[in-house]
């Protein structure tokens, strides 16, 4: 049973847009939370994160957003570039100290039209 | 600074075969994992080290195995390979688990015929 759902496979937004990619989890204990954003051909990469003290975080054009009680986060991406387009995977972890390893959504695919 | 690197890039093999896919990193991350992508399926832990000389199974260990015989490498061995195999193989690796982000390899795309 996937603890970290990301349900929506795909996402077409057009350029200076704002894209916004959702993630829900099932576990309450996850109180870690990341973005790695895929390429075709290459490793994903680290993008975003958020602890669970905090409902936002900010890095230029990308903002996560934290709902603790509906147990969801969303990445928003304003304004969408084309340089966008790839794959995110959400991802959750358990309190830094134990020994859980951080669990994967199965992606959003994300389209950015020119 | 290469970061984590992967061995080989492409691979085809025949079923019933047996390879080992390597795995370094220069950036001395105590934790190193391996993972498998297929469509749809978002990335899912094979395998999981530690440090140096340990490891644990994760989600999908089966027809699997891994060793971690220097803290800088981290190979996965596939004994007797089977077509349900075919995926592509992601490592990847952390200073430690939970709030630390994971830096990962290109990629191994494995075929199994």
């Amino acid at each position: 049973d996937q603890q970290v759902k990301q349900n929506s496979p795909s996402l077409s937004v057009q350029e200076g847009r704002i894209s916004i990619l959702n993630c829900d989890y099932t576990n309450s204990m996850f109180d870690y939370f990341l973005w790695y954003k895929k390429y075709p051909a290459e490793g994903p990469t680290f993008l975003i994160s958020i602890s669970s003290i905090k409902d936002k975080n900010e890095d230029g054009r990308f903002t996560v957003f934290l709902n603790k009680s509906a147990k969801h986060l969303s990445l928003h991406i304003v304004p969408s570039q084309p340089g966008d387009s790839a794959v995110y995977f959400c991802a959750a972890s358990l309190p830094s100290g134990g020994s859980y390893i951080p669990t994967f959504g199965r992606g959003t695919s994300l389209i950015v039209h020119p | 600074n290469a970061g984590v690197t992967q061995t080989p890039k492409f691979r085809v093999l025949k079923t019933g075969q047996s390879m080992t896919l390597l795995c370094a990193q220069d950036m001395n991350h105590e934790y190193m994992y391996w993972y498998r992508q297929d469509p749809g399926m978002g990335l899912r832990l094979i395998h999981y080290s530690v440090g140096e000389g340990t490891t644990a199974k994760g989600e999908v260990p089966d027809g699997y195995n891994v060793s971690r015989l220097k803290k800088q490498n981290f190979l996965l061995g596939l004994e007797s390979a089977a077509p349900s195999q075919t995926s592509v193989y992601f490592c990847a690796s952390s200073s430690s688990e939970g709030t630390d982000t994971q830096y990962f390899g290109p990629g191994t795309r494995l075929t199994v015929l």
